[in-house]
């Protein structure tokens, strides 16, 4: 099954852009990204999911590595409200097993 | 429309008892998965149910099932209570199922304390 890896945690100032990194070396040629983000005490919301170009939406930007080993996902102007667990998904595997792991704790200061 | 809804909110059992939460997926969704939650696992899959059928399935003990009826409202059931199932509980419903693609739409989980 595919893998990621997210730094623990990441600090942003308010209304700067923000890069979070994901590494996902396993994942096989056809599989989306999946981000998702958990506010405190609220299940995760979707965020956004690609493939292979970059991807843009009213939340966020995805930008997929050229070798797709890699991904980021951009919050443009963090506001408070982005203080989240932002967590990077590689497919379910054979089982159908979704691996969330630990995700990013992104805190953003006024 | 109205999103996922999960009850009870709040729980307190002992060891050994059982319980059983319910979740209530968005209109026409015939997928919903079940996701345990603690400070030191992080978040894990449970299972999968689809059309009353459970396709998929993590790795957890028997201790944990579910089921799924014909309105796509699932139950997961956690028997003989371990301290280590205090979690939050959050399920999720798609169209599709976790294998495909499309958006979870979770709810706000039922968050379980085993004394």
């Amino acid at each position: 099954d595919a893998k990621t890896t997210q730094p623990n945690s990441m600090e942003s100032n308010e209304e700067e852009p923000v890069h979070l990194p994901c590494n996902h070396s396993t994942i096989s040629g056809t599989d989306y990204i999946h981000w998702y983000r958990q506010l405190p005490s609220q299940g995760p919301e979707y965020v956004i999911h690609g493939l292979t170009s970059n991807v843009n939406n009213r939340m966020a930007s995805l930008a997929i590595a050229e070798d797709r080993k890699s991904s980021t996902l951009i919050l443009h102007r963090a506001t408070l409200r982005d203080a989240a667990v932002y967590y990077c998904i590689p497919p379910a595997g054979s089982q159908g097993n979704l691996i969330f792991g630990k995700g990013t704790k992104l805190s953003v200061k006024p | 429309k109205a999103g996922v809804t999960q009850t009870p909110r709040y729980l307190i059992k002992t060891r050994g008892q059982q319980v059983t939460l319910s979740c209530s997926p968005i209109s026409g969704h015939r997928s919903v998965s079940w996701y345990q939650q603690t400070p030191g696992q992080g978040l894990q899959f449970l299972f999968e149910y689809f059309s009353e059928t459970q396709r998929n399935k993590g790795n957890f003990p028997g201790r944990f099932s579910g089921r799924q009826f014909s309105n796509s409202r699932s139950e997961m059931n956690v028997s003989t209570l371990e301290l280590g199932d205090s979690a939050l509980y959050l399920c999720a419903s798609s169209l599709k199922g976790v294998l495909d693609t499309g958006e979870l739409f979770f709810g706000e989980g039922s968050r379980l304390t085993v004394l």
